[in-house]
């Protein structure tokens, strides 16, 4: 069964900590997306990684096709950084994306 | 901006009401796509649209009825909902086959009384 698991559901941090949220999944995937929703529902896709690491800005992606696995790291967190992340993936033979529940970041001041 | 946007932002309908929610992209893509997000629950794939022709129909109800008169501009039309169909719904687009980044507009939060 294609599946997609984040942890954790929510996550409360300092600003200025380091953050890290997880996504597993199931089977072999061609592509794997990390997106961004804020309040109001608008979504931005931060990464699309099939391999190794991204870096931009404060944000960094890698995954691990081994071990099915992929983290999304924020360094320096700041409050405007608050928001759900979702992980989504493609996975192989199958062009739709399957998401997970998303990580409901806060950044306390 | 990201180049695909979505009106109206907001809509309350009553479940008599007929209604159509609209979204538009300005970024060159041959792909369009509808997702229902529930609270608490993963975006939900609704209807997928490659090169102005449905290609994927994920098994919901038919009075969510979705039309593609071109490449840049996508509907999705409302008649008869239930409550239940409370939800935000987001399009996206892309370049249709292989791997290809989906971008999202800002969504239509709907409320059916």
């Amino acid at each position: 069964k294609n599946e997609v698991e984040q942890s954790p559901q929510n996550l409360t941090a300092q600003e200025g900590e380091f953050i890290t949220i997880n996504c597993s999944y199931s089977v072999g995937i061609s592509a794997l997306h990390w997106l961004q929703q804020h309040p109001g529902g608008g979504i931005v896709s931060l990464f699309m990684l099939s391999s190794g690491k991204k870096k931009h800005g404060r944000l960094i992606a890698t995954i691990n096709i081994q071990e099915k696995h992929s983290s999304l790291h924020i360094t320096a967190s700041h409050p405007r950084d608050s928001a759900v992340y979702i992980c989504a993936v493609r996975f192989r033979g199958n062009e739709k994306l399957t998401f997970g529940t998303g990580t409901r970041l806060t950044i306390i001041p | 901006e990201t180049g695909v946007t979505q009106t109206p932002r907001h809509l309350v309908m009553g479940m008599t009401n007929k209604k159509s929610l609209k979204c538009e992209q300005h970024l060159g893509h041959n792909a369009m796509y509808w997702y229902k997000q529930s609270a608490k629950k993963p975006l939900e794939l609704m209807f997928v649209y490659s090169l102005e022709e449905r290609v994927e129909n994920n098994s919901v109800p038919s009075r969510f009825s979705p039309e593609c008169p071109n490449s840049s501009h996508l509907f999705l039309h409302l008649h008869t909902l239930q409550p239940e169909d409370s939800a935000l719904y987001l399009c996206a687009s892309s370049q249709q086959g292989g791997v290809h980044e989906q971008f999202f507009g800002p969504g239509t939060r709907l409320t059916v009384l």
